[in-house]
């Protein structure tokens, strides 16, 4: 079965400073990996996702994920952290069952952009 | 990106009433549409999938009776909660794919609709 996991609940960070927001994933074969972000009562917005090829993946909003094979992660990242980036992040994996083709979400990780 | 319109934002009803919310897909074509429920600081959690003129495929625990879908279009689904208790009370979100695109492809979101069960 596949899964996703954010270990952190909550990131807190310097506007300015760099941004990661962690992920790591379980599928078997290859992953179909995506970032959203939520902002309070509204849908999900997609960023980016990593389906093959370059193992850097650069989205909207300046946000960009690292696909790593080994350490099976999918880490999230932003070179300077704007206070409007806060929000609720999830990553998530599409469903490999057959015939299925929604996502599993993370359990979403809260990010704070301190001013 | 592709948009995709959900109503009504916010519902209030009262218990054993039924309320049906709509998911529109704007300027694609979408043969599945996705219903999630959110609860509070949770995950979303998969209640089924909507499939354009057939039935619903509804995740294990979720009740069938009670959260009817209809996919009557290729841009319209519904879900309605029918006798709906307080515990029905949550943040619904759809999301669908383009056809097009295929499975590679990211999902779109609704805005979500709040349904307060009083």
């Amino acid at each position: 079965a596949q899964s996703v996991a954010q270990p952190e609940d909550q990131v807190n960070v310097a506007e300015g400073n760099p941004l990661t927001v962690k992920c790591t994933y379980s599928v078997s074969g290859n992953p179909y990996l995506f970032w959203y972000v939520q902002y309070p009562n509204r849908g999900l917005q997609f960023l980016l996702k990593y389906i093959t090829g370059d193992n850097l993946v650069k989205g909207s909003y300046g946000f960009e994920a690292e696909f790593n094979k080994s350490q099976t992660s999918f880490h999230l990242k932003k070179p300077s952290a704007l206070v409007s980036d806060s929000a609720l992040y999830f990553c998530a994996v599409r469903d490999m069952r057959t015939g299925a083709n929604n996502l599993f979400f993370g359990t979403g990780t809260r990010l704070t952009v301190i001013p | 990106g592709a948009v995709v319109s959900q109503h009504p934002s916010r519902v209030i009803c009262k218990s054993g009433t039924s309320v049906k919310i709509e998911c529109r897909s704007l300027d694609f074509q979408a043969t599945t549409m996705f219903w999630y429920r959110q609860f509070p600081k949770k995950s979303l959690m998969l209640m089924a999938t909507s499939n354009e003129g057939s039935k619903a495929t509804y995740e294990q625990g979720v009740e069938k009776d009670k959260f009817l879908i209809n996919h009557a279009s290729l841009t319209l689904s519904t879900l309605t909660v029918t006798s709906a208790h307080p515990e029905d009370s949550s943040f619904y979100i759809c999301s669908a794919r383009d056809g097009a695109v295929g499975y590679t492809g990211e999902l779109f979101f609704g805005e979500g609709s709040r349904l307060t069960v009083l």
